[in-house]
């Protein structure tokens, strides 16, 4: 069946312009995350959600970083104002009721120039 | 403080070898993720872990909740094993990560 998908895979963007990263969740699955990996670091916690809500936000970066997810399935991440810190590989997971079981998707590389 | 901690950061070792990934972790769990990364990026989840020992293929994991430690075995190594483990926590809402084990096994 179909796994997590993300979009793009790929996005160059100049500074301080705004980006929107995109997580299609595996059909039915209510928990969804973000992370992302700079380079040459490890993974880094960002938001939860269990279905439309997020208990969780203590881990985005900073206030340009906003995610949401609507109808409990597609979920976008937005960085306003983008800096060349933000540069990494954005990924997204989906799972089951509790999110315990985690399905990644193949990231989005963005890169900001 | 890394509430994740891993060990070897890195590892090399003779295709046919047995190897062993160390995780220690200081929060309260529900479960524990080991996660493999290949050269590519791409995270695949190797085991779910709340209790005892799991097994798949060439590949072992067990976890002590009274001692927070779980390890990941794999036995009679190969070159596609050849990869980044990573050990994860989930601890509340929130996934804990380790800095991850590079693993190189040699022909």
């Amino acid at each position: 069946g179909a796994g997590v998908s993300q979009s793009p895979s790929n996005k160059v963007t100049e500074k301080g312009k705004d980006v929107e990263l995109r997580c299609d969740p595996i059909s039915g699955h209510t928990a969804l995350y973000w992370y992302r990996q700079s380079l040459g670091q490890g993974l880094e916690f960002l938001i939860y959600f269990q279905g439309n809500s997020a208990p969780d936000k203590s881990g985005l970066p900073s206030d340009r970083f906003s995610a949401e997810r609507t109808g409990g399935s597609v979920s976008t991440l937005t960085i306003q104002r983008t800096q060349q810190e933000d540069s990494a590989v954005y990924l997204c997971a989906s799972g089951g009721q509790g999110g315990i079981e985690q399905y990644f998707g193949p990231g989005t590389r963005l890169t900001v120039t | 403080k890394n509430e994740v901690e891993q060990s070897p950061q890195n590892l090399t070792a003779q295709e046919g070898e047995f190897i062993t990934i160390n995780c220690s972790y200081s929060v309260g769990i529900s479960a524990l993720h080991w996660l493999q990364q290949h050269p590519g990026g791409g995270i695949v989840s190797l085991f779910m872990l709340s209790s005892g020992k799991k097994k798949h293929g060439r590949l072992i994991a067990t976890i002590n909740i009274q001692e927070k430690h779980s390890s990941l075995h794999i036995t009679a190594s190969h070159p596609r094993d050849s990869a980044v483990y990573i050990c994860a926590v989930l601890g509340g809402n929130q996934f804990y990560f380790g800095t991850g084990t590079s693993l190189t096994v040699i022909p």
